[in-house]
């Protein structure tokens, strides 16, 4: 039973590259989400997903792009990597308003 | 303000002993409620949820009060494998989920 898996687990950019985050999940879950996780911030929501089709900011959307062709994938896409976009990337999903499962997390820097 | 404010410890607590958190929330329609754990450099993962009558599972207990807008979580018996920050999550009346920035556990042998 796979949950919610991303790739890749670490990388490596430098500024001005751009790169996509998969995150899939096999839960045929609604809702999915994007989040950042910086020390002494806690947990940041970047985009979500209520649906196929349907997408909406979160708390920190600038420098991310999202889309939801399917129930299963939510990749997210960085346009123009920047040094402030170094953090850990969990990607979610849950039924709305349900217990979130969250994939094992990307951890990016951006040089 | 934020919608979720917990305080980021560190707790640390000898094994046996029982330890509280507290978290905060400030919207008043927030609907559901629940504390996750997460152990360093890994994903959050669900403790549990937290429902208006309170709840137990095992030597965990979760509490709601929605008039004072707070939820705690007790944990009695702390095990060395209870050492993880707890994060306290509310969902509001969309499909937003907040996190507060987590409660460090150190439980010392």
């Amino acid at each position: 039973n796979a949950g919610v898996t991303q790739t890749p687990k670490f990388q490596v950019l430098k500024t001005g590259q751009s790169m996509t985050l998969q995150c899939a999940q096999d839960m045929n879950h609604e809702y999915m989400s994007w989040y950042r996780q910086d020390p002494g911030m806690g947990l940041r929501l970047i985009h979500y997903s209520v649906g196929a089709g349907i997408t909406d900011q979160g708390e920190v959307p600038n420098g991310y792009n999202v889309s939801r062709s399917t129930t299963e994938d939510f990749p997210l896409r960085l346009l123009s990597a920047a040094p402030s976009q170094t953090s850990v990337y969990f990607c979610a999903s849950s039924r709305t308003r349900d217990t979130q499962y969250f994939g094992p997390g990307t951890r990016l820097t951006v040089l | 303000r934020k919608e979720v404010e917990q305080d980021p410890g560190p707790f640390n607590v000898p094994e046996g002993a029982t330890v509280a958190f507290n978290c905060t929330y400030s919207n008043s329609a927030s609907q559901s409620f629940f504390w996750y754990r997460q152990d360093c450099r890994k994903e959050p993962k669900l403790l549990m949820s937290v429902y208006s009558s309170g709840n137990e599972d095992g030597r965990f207990t979760a509490q709601l009060n929605r008039a004072s807008q707070y939820i705690s979580l007790l944990i009695r018996d702390s095990k060395l494998s209870d050492s993880a920050t707890y994060l306290c999550v509310v969902t509001d009346t969309g499909n937003q989920f907040y996190f507060g920035t987590g409660t460090s556990l150190t439980v010392i042998p």
